[in-house]
């Protein structure tokens, strides 16, 4: 099946770890984002990328970085500088149909950090 | 003011009734618009491309007026399956990335 995989679905840590969110598609799609969401909110754009070795900051990058080594995958870690990283995490990537981007989403990884 | 921006909710409706939802943009460049859907504590799903002409899927018609510089979707013979948030979004070229709305929650009850 193709699609979009995060894993895991929830992660838990302390204050002041960085930690590592996992994003890999197998659509062979060229563009892929990342996002979050607080309860009762809109998505917020994190980081994108629309092709390998190349990413662009979103909304609110700091405290967040991403890399893409390969098309498939795009890890993004949040780091102990993100202030409030409580949070759903939401991966997506796009493909270009009749004139736009049209995106999809993984499942999402629920941050909890106490 | 939000660059996308969504009638508040929540939309509480009877099974079978027609409800609509109203969205706005501030930026004339966007160029393509998407509905998409959320379940509780899911990701969101595309739900609808936007053309021009306006079109529909099934119970559902979205429709776009660029002069207004809005959006719209309705749902016809609302399930209870139809609960959820609605989510309207706009596609800039210039950047490459969707902006989204807050959201639209709707809750269809029997």
């Amino acid at each position: 099946d193709g699609g979009i995989t995060q894993s895991p679905k929830y992660l838990f840590r302390k204050e002041g770890q960085n930690v590592t969110l996992s994003c890999e598609q197998n659509l062979n799609h060229d563009a892929m984002y990342w996002y979050r969401q607080d309860p009762g909110q809109g998505l917020r754009l994190i980081y994108y990328s629309q092709i390998v070795n190349d990413f662009q900051k979103g909304d609110i990058a700091e405290g967040y970085s991403v890399s893409r080594e390969k098309k498939e995958s795009f890890p993004l870690t949040v780091t102990s500088a993100q202030k409030n990283p409580t949070a759903f995490y939401l991966c997506a990537s796009s493909t270009w149909r009749q004139g736009s981007y049209e995106q999809y989403f993984g499942p999402g990884t629920r941050l909890t950090v106490t | 003011r939000k660059e996308v921006e969504q009638d508040p909710g929540p939309f509480n409706v009877p099974e079978g009734a027609t409800v609509a939802f109203n969205c706005t943009y501030s930026n004339s460049a966007s160029q393509s618009f998407f509905w998409y859907r959320q379940d509780c504590r899911k990701e969101p799903k595309l739900l609808m491309s936007v053309y021009s002409s306006g079109n529909e899927d099934g119970r559902f018609t979205a429709q776009l007026n660029r002069a207004s510089q809005y959006i719209s979707l309705l749902i016809r013979d609302s399930k209870l399956s139809d609960s959820a948030t609605y989510l309207c979004v706009a596609w800039y070229n210039q950047g490459g990335k969707l902006i989204f709305g807050q959201g639209t929650e709707l809750s269809v009850k029997p």
